[in-house]
């Protein structure tokens, strides 16, 4: 299963735009990227999730390159409820594996006022 | 739908006592998962079920440790003797599997388990 790489800690300010990049040099053909949020004492929340270019949704988006070993949330204009552990992960395998998800320690993003 | 939900949300316990906890999946949901998250890491898988069927139980931790669900719907994680290294954040996730393609998981607010 493919090994990501994020940062540890990222600080921000309410209304800026965050961007969080994640390396995954050793990604395979079928693995999709994905990102979850966790908050203090929760379980983690699923963001967004892409194969490949750029995916939107109502909070998120995500960037993904031609080559597929990196890849980018992007959070627009965050506020302080954002102040969270995002992570990336790849190599959800598909089709009657078992799925399980690999999290690494993420990055913890703060949001300052 | 009410999500994910699980019980106890906390338990304190003596070393060398055995604890039980339960997830309550999605209803919908065919997969579930339990993961164990110890402070500063993220979730470690710990092992699934697809419907009654644990697929996969080689990744936890000791034979002290085993998982159930025995219709399908509910499932309990059990830890015998338990040891102070077993604190930590225990969580529980669905998701509906059919065929290819991606899925996500629904986590629940887990069970915090201190072992004193």
């Amino acid at each position: 299963l493919a090994k990501t790489t994020q940062p540890i800690s990222m600080d921000s300010y309410e209304g800026q735009e965050v961007n969080i990049t994640c390396s995954h040099n050793n990604i395979a053909t079928n693995d999709y990227i994905t990102w979850y949020q966790q908050f203090p004492s929760q379980g983690p929340r699923f963001i967004i999730q892409g194969y490949k270019t750029k995916v939107t949704n109502e909070v998120a988006s995500l960037f993904i390159p031609a080559d597929r070993k990196s890849s980018t949330l992007s959070l627009p204009r965050v506020s302080l409820s954002d102040t969270a552990v995002y992570y990336c992960l790849v190599g959800l395998n598909y089709g009657g594996s078992q799925g399980n998800l690999i999290f690494g320690k993420g990055t913890k993003l703060s949001v300052k006022p | 739908d009410t999500g994910v939900s699980q019980d106890p949300r906390h338990k304190i316990t003596k070393r060398g006592q055995n604890v039980t906890f339960r997830c309550d999946p999605i209803s919908e949901h065919n997969r579930l998962y339990w993961y164990r998250q110890t402070l500063g890491q993220g979730p470690e898988f710990l092992t699934y079920f697809q419907n009654e069927a644990q697929l996969e139980k080689s990744r936890l931790l000791s034979d002290r440790f085993s998982a159930e669900r025995p219709k399908g719907s509910f499932s309990t994680l059990e830890i015998q003797r338990t040891e102070q290294g077993d604190s930590a954040m225990y969580l529980c996730a669905s998701s509906q599997v059919a065929g290819g393609g991606p899925y996500e998981q629904y986590f629940g607010p887990g069970t915090r388990l201190t072992v004193t």
